[in-house]
């Protein structure tokens, strides 16, 4: 069964630096998505991206953030400076239509920041 | 705004007993929801979902889930639970306004042998 692959599994950076968290969608869904959960929260929206553009994002999504999908295959989510509490397993998503809503999420990236 | 609630943190049962998990949402339209199941060090998967077509939903792993307008619920079941059904598994709905998944605070199932 085709899956989203995301890596690292785990990445523990210092506070202020750049990090970049790498998703692998389903080679054929077109619409793909960050989600975030820190330790003991809900699951949140942070933003999706289709045909090479945000579509929709969160207020959590702020400047500080940023998406790509570099090489046709990859979409990676950055963080400039990071933050303590920016903290949390992140998840990637992706379908194949809008209404499919069915997402396929990958394993998640536990992110630390010390 | 709209919300899911899934109303037990934690839910303990004995391996071959049934299992039910609570959910109630609000929505103002017709909604769509979904149960989704974290396994340990693995992804969300999708256990099964409700877009406005039968109201008694069938999932994978012998899992259910039926739609109640009147209640706002979208309660998950299983006849006969199996240990390998422990996990975390959380209700959601999509957005009324977007495509964006709104999750439960999720419950965690624990199985005893």
């Amino acid at each position: 069964e085709p899956e989203v692959t995301q890596t690292p599994s785990h990445q523990v950076t210092q506070m202020g630096q750049e990090v970049i968290l790498r998703c692998v969608p389903i080679s054929n869904h077109l619409y793909f998505y960050w989600y975030r959960q820190i330790l003991g929260q809900k699951v949140e929206f942070l933003v999706s991206f289709y045909n090479n553009e945000i579509s929709e994002k969160s207020e959590i999504f702020d400047d500080q953030f940023s998406v790509e999908r570099p090489d046709g295959s990859n979409f990676t989510l950055k963080i400039r400076s990071t933050k303590l509490e920016d903290s949390a397993m992140y998840f990637c998503a992706s379908s194949i239509k809008k209404e499919n809503y069915g997402y396929t999420f990958g394993s998640g990236t536990r992110l630390t920041v010390v | 705004a709209q919300s899911v609630t899934q109303l037990d943190s934690h839910v303990s049962v004995s391996e071959g007993t049934p299992v039910l998990l609570r959910c109630n949402y609000s929505s103002s339209y017709s909604p769509s929801l979904f149960w989704y199941v974290q396994h340990p060090n693995k992804g969300l998967q999708l256990l099964l979902k409700y877009t406005s077509a039968a109201t008694l939903v069938k999932g994978i792993n012998g899992f259910e889930a039926e739609f109640k307008k009147s209640e706002t619920s979208f309660h998950l079941t299983k006849p006969s639970a199996h240990m390998s059904d422990a996990a975390e598994y959380f209700c959601v709905v999509r957005s009324d306004s977007s495509y964006k998944l709104i999750f439960g605070s999720g419950t965690r199932l624990l199985v005893r042998p």
